[in-house]
């Protein structure tokens, strides 16, 4: 266990739907990343924040995707309209405060869209 | 028992052999590296890492080979076990910009 928790585990939901998962990383961690995983391939970088500030957005995460950490401590992944090519694993992980570069991966949002 | 990486993503070992998972990475400015376990369901455990002034790192049954001459990355298991059975991925972070980027990962099945 990471102590990186996300919710919900799983997300069933019909095409053009919005939906939003949470990601709640522990205390130190400064920075958070979220990746997109299908199956059978590696998780792919969506974005990433530096305590509050969002640093990075990916040509992945188009004007439906929207992600924010207000606080600096949990996220969250908002997708509007949903889409069937949206179904994936959705991971956040955080890094930072002792451990330097190293993630911790969170268990992950299934998202199926149908 | 070894793997090409992104050109033969399973390999199938018996317990108690020597596993050995290749990756190639992209990017040369790329300063940080990191070996990920992924177990069916579950997010990425983080395995071993490797600082690119290094060429070898030694964990708990792993060990990490960095050339960086032709950008190559090795995660040797001794001894595998039934519990190894995973998706492994390589990382790759430069330190210029934080992104962390994975390779396509090999899945390592161990036989009893």
């Amino acid at each position: 266990d990471t102590g990186v928790s996300q919710n919900p585990r799983h997300k069933i939901t019909k095409r053009g739907q919005n939906v939003t998962f949470r990601c709640d990383p522990i205390s130190e961690h400064n920075r958070l990343y979220w990746y997109r995983q299908t199956l059978g391939q590696g998780p792919e970088f969506l974005t990433y924040f530096q305590n509050e500030a969002q640093l990075e957005k990916s040509r992945l995460l188009s004007d439906r995707f929207s992600a924010e950490r207000p606080k600096g401590s949990f996220s969250t992944l908002e997708i509007q309209r949903t889409e069937q090519g949206d179904s994936a694993m959705y991971l956040c992980a955080g890094t930072g405060g002792s451990r330097g570069y190293e993630q911790y991966f969170g268990p992950g949002t299934r998202l199926t869209v149908t | 028992g070894e793997s090409v990486g992104l050109h033969l993503p399973t390999l199938s070992v018996q317990e108690g052999d020597n596993s050995i998972i290749n990756c190639a990475y992209s990017n040369s400015a790329s300063d940080y590296f990191i070996w990920y376990k992924q177990e069916s369901g579950k997010g990425p455990q983080f395995i071993i890492d490797i600082r690119s002034n290094m060429d070898k790192r030694q964990g708990q049954r792993v060990t990490v080979l960095l050339n960086k001459t032709v950008k190559h990355l090795s995660l040797q298991i001794a001894a595998t076990q039934p519990g190894d059975s995973a998706v492994y991925f390589c990382a790759e972070i430069s330190s210029d910009n934080n992104d962390m980027r994975f390779g396509a990962g090999t899945r390592l099945t161990v036989k009893p």
